[in-house]
């Protein structure tokens, strides 16, 4: 079965830095979202893209985060300059109908 | 807020019995309800959908029932086998929209 994959599954990274986070979705795929997980706590949607443009985005996806779909099969969620708080893991997801689920970054911000 | 809610952190079943895993949501919005499954250190796997025009739907051995007057959903698992030990998340959304996740519930299957 076709996957969503990930780049990288860890990524540990100083404070105010900036941090990319890569996705390959399912290849015929037309909707694409970035969630994420605080340690601890529920899955939260973050922004999702259609047509080379965001759809719809939460509250958490403030100026910091971006994302980019840089090339035909890449999609990106870029973290500006990151707070101790953006700590999670990071789920990319791709969809026709219903959503598949990458593996995940696990994102620790020192 | 939480418009989706699963109110049991988790559950212990017997190998063999039923497991059934409870979510509610207050968003009338939502047409569309889903069940995935969660191992540490893996994304979230589909397990089965529900659209807001059926009552019940059924794949081997998950069935998943919704109640919209009272705006519930389950999802019953049976047999339970020991492979079903995860998280279980309930997510509901509409369209394409991003999903809206419970909490989960970590679904024990004791020998």
């Amino acid at each position: 079965e076709p996957e969503v994959t990930q780049t990288p599954s860890h990524q540990v990274t100083q404070m105010g830095q900036e941090v990319i986070l890569r996705c390959v979705p399912i290849s015929n795929h037309l909707y694409f979202y970035w969630y994420r997980q605080i340690l601890g706590q529920k899955v939260e949607f973050l922004v999702s893209f259609y047509n080379n443009e965001i759809s719809e985005k939460s509250e958490i996806f403030d100026d910091q985060f971006s994302v980019e779909r840089p090339d035909g099969s890449n999609f990106t969620l870029k973290i500006r300059s990151t707070k101790l708080e953006d700590s999670a893991m990071y789920f990319c997801a791709s969809s026709v109908a219903r959503q598949y689920f990458g593996p995940g970054t696990r994102l620790l911000v020192l | 807020d939480q418009q989706v809610k699963q109110n049991s952190p988790s559950l212990s079943v017997q190998e063999g019995r039923i497991s059934i895993l409870n979510c509610d949501y207050t968003n009338s919005m939502f047409d569309y309800f889903l069940w995935y499954k969660k191992y540490p250190a893996e994304g979230p796997t589909f397990l089965i959908s529900i659209s807001s025009i059926k009552d019940k739907n059924e794949d081997g051995r998950f069935t998943v029932f919704l109640n919209k007057s009272a705006k519930h959903l389950s999802l019953h698992i049976v047999p339970s086998q020991p492979g079903d030990s995860a998280v279980y998340f309930c997510a509901a959304g509409g369209g394409a929209d991003g999903l809206t996740f419970g909490k989960g519930t970590h679904l024990i299957i004791q020998p």
